[in-house]
């Protein structure tokens, strides 16, 4: 058990609808980041928060925002969802996501099927 | 383009030999070179971090080797057990703020 956490586990939903991944980092780590694997593309990094603000952003589609509370939960928001969204989306968390080497904890995942 | 590549063939190893998998980049700097371990349908877990001015390291069973010329790593598992048996991944990062990329992963199966 990696200390972070994920809900809900699966996630059914239809085309054009939105949905809401959350996540809760381990305790003490400021820095969630969100990423997106699917079986042909592999895993592919998203979006990065550090204590509350916005530090990297990957190949993250416009439809798809992301924010970090002041309780450094993370919420991941799909919008106007298709198909090939369908996907496993993991959180991962570190302890300051700035120092070379900080270590990268991931959730459990979030499967995700757009029917 | 900065490409990782991992051989995204299976690779099946009898139990007790040593297991090799390879991660090579091309366009990219690295300032450190990760490699995680992921199960089916779970998230990955961090293994071991190797540093660009570091050739070797080393835990308990595994040893990975960097070298910046070649661009490449390489993962190995001496004695090998069933247990495993999982996908690798290697995953770069050039620093600062840890924008990383990961290698689509090399599957491992130990047949005992």
């Amino acid at each position: 058990d990696s200390g972070v956490t994920q809900t809900p586990k699966h996630l059914i939903t239809a085309t054009g609808q939105r949905v809401t991944l959350r996540c809760s980092p381990r305790s003490g780590d400021l820095s969630v980041y969100w990423y997106q694997q699917s079986l042909d593309q592999g895993l592919q990094f998203l979006i990065q928060y550090y204590n509350g603000e916005e530090r990297a952003k990957g190949n993250i589609l416009e439809r798809f925002s992301a924010q970090q509370f002041p309780d450094l939960h993370s919420e991941l928001n799909l919008s106007s969802l298709e198909l090939g969204d369908s996907a496993l989306y993991f959180c991962a968390s570190s302890v300051t996501g700035t120092h070379v080497g900080d270590t990268q904890y991931f959730g459990p995942g979030t499967r995700l099927t757009v029917l | 383009s900065q490409k990782i590549e991992q051989n995204s063939e299976a690779l099946n190893i009898q139990e007790g030999k040593t297991a090799t998998l390879t991660c090579n980049y091309t366009n990219y700097s690295p300032a450190y070179l990760q490699w995680y371990r992921q199960d089916p349908g779970r998230g990955p877990v961090f293994l071991l971090l190797i540093r660009e001015n570091e050739k070797e390291k080393r835990k308990e069973r595994l040893k990975v080797t960097f070298d910046t010329t070649l661009k490449q790593s390489l993962f190995h598992i001496t004695a090998s057990q069933p247990a495993d048996s999982a996908t690798y991944l290697c995953a770069l990062a050039a620093g600062g703020y840890q924008k990383v990329t990961f290698g689509t992963g090399t599957k491992l199966q130990v047949i005992p």
